[in-house]
C-alpha cells in the first residue's frame, strides 16, 4: 500500500531565506506526486505535481520540488521565503491504476519577518 | 470560474442523528472524491466517483457511510447514526479525466466541519 511521510511537524525559516519541506513516499511502481497547501479555514490548494519527465518541477507561487527516485523523496523548495508562505503543506502520492490520493500528516511552515 | 463548493460549511448534530453533506464540483469535472480530515492529520480518502458510479469506495469506514452522485454532478455524502468519532472536516474534490488520462490534479472545496455532540 502507498504511504507518505513528512518527518517534520514544523519548519521555521526567516523571510528571504530558502526553504525546504521534506517528503518521502512508498508506492508500487512509478508514483504520481503532489504538493498541496492549506491556509486556515480554507481548502487545500494545488501547488505542483510530478508525473514523469524532468525531476525538477515548478509550480505556483515560486515553489518547486525535486523528485529523487533512488531516495524515494519529493522535497518542496523555494529559493526565498515570504511571510505569506506560512501555512500547512501536504505531500500526497497516487499509485498508477488508483485514483485516490494518500496524504502525509502535513508540515507547518512558519516564515518569520 | 467557480471552484468546488460544499454545503453546509459547518454542521453540528447529536449522536445517533442522520446527516447529509453536499458537494458541487467544478463544472465539467467527471471525477469526484470525498476525503475526511481529522484534527492534526492529512486528508483520508473515502470514495471516488467517475460519472454517476462509485468506482472506488474502499475508504468508507463502515456501512453507516454512503455517497451518491445520481446525475454525475452534485454529490451527497450521507452518514447514518452519527458517532462522536465521525467529527472531522469532510472535503470534496473534483478533477478532469480526459481521453483516459487521469494525471490531473484534484481541486478541493473548503470542506464541511462536522461536529457530533
Amino acid at each position: 500500500a502507498q504511504s507518505v511521510a513528512q518527518p517534520e511537524d514544523q519548519v521555521n525559516v526567516a523571510e528571504g531565506n530558502p526553504l525546504t519541506v521534506k517528503c518521502t513516499y512508498s508506492v508500487s511502481g512509478n508514483p504520481y506526486l503532489f504538493w498541496y497547501v492549506q491556509y486556515p479555514n480554507r481548502g487545500l490548494q494545488f501547488l505542483l505535481k510530478y508525473i514523469t519527465g524532468d525531476n525538477l518541477v515548478k509550480g505556483s507561487y515560486g515553489f518547486e520540488a525535486e523528485f529523487n527516485k533512488s531516495q524515494t523523496s519529493f522535497h518542496l523548495k523555494k529559493p526565498s521565503a515570504l511571510v505569506s508562505d506560512s501555512a500547512l503543506y501536504f505531500c500526497a502520492v497516487r499509485e498508477p491504476g488508483f485514483q485516490k490520493l494518500v496524504f502525509g500528516t502535513g508540515t507547518r511552515l512558519l516564515v518569520s519577518p | 470560474g467557480a471552484g468546488v463548493s460544499q454545503t453546509p460549511s459547518n454542521k453540528v448534530t447529536e449522536k445517533g442523528k442522520y446527516v447529509e453533506l453536499r458537494c458541487d464540483p467544478i463544472s465539467g469535472h467527471t471525477a469526484l472524491y470525498w476525503y475526511r480530515q481529522s484534527l492534526g492529520q492529512g486528508p483520508e480518502f473515502l470514495i471516488y466517483f467517475q460519472g454517476t458510479g462509485a468506482a472506488d469506495d474502499s475508504g468508507l469506514p463502515n456501512d453507516r457511510f454512503f455517497a451518491v452522485r445520481p446525475e454525475g454532478s452534485v454529490s451527497t455524502l450521507k452518514i447514518q447514526r452519527t458517532e462522536r468519532g465521525d467529527s472531522a472536516v469532510y472535503l470534496c474534490a473534483s478533477s478532469l479525466t480526459s481521453g483516459g488520462s487521469t494525471y490531473n490534479e484534484q481541486f478541493f472545496g473548503p470542506g464541511t466541519r462536522l461536529t457530533v455532540l
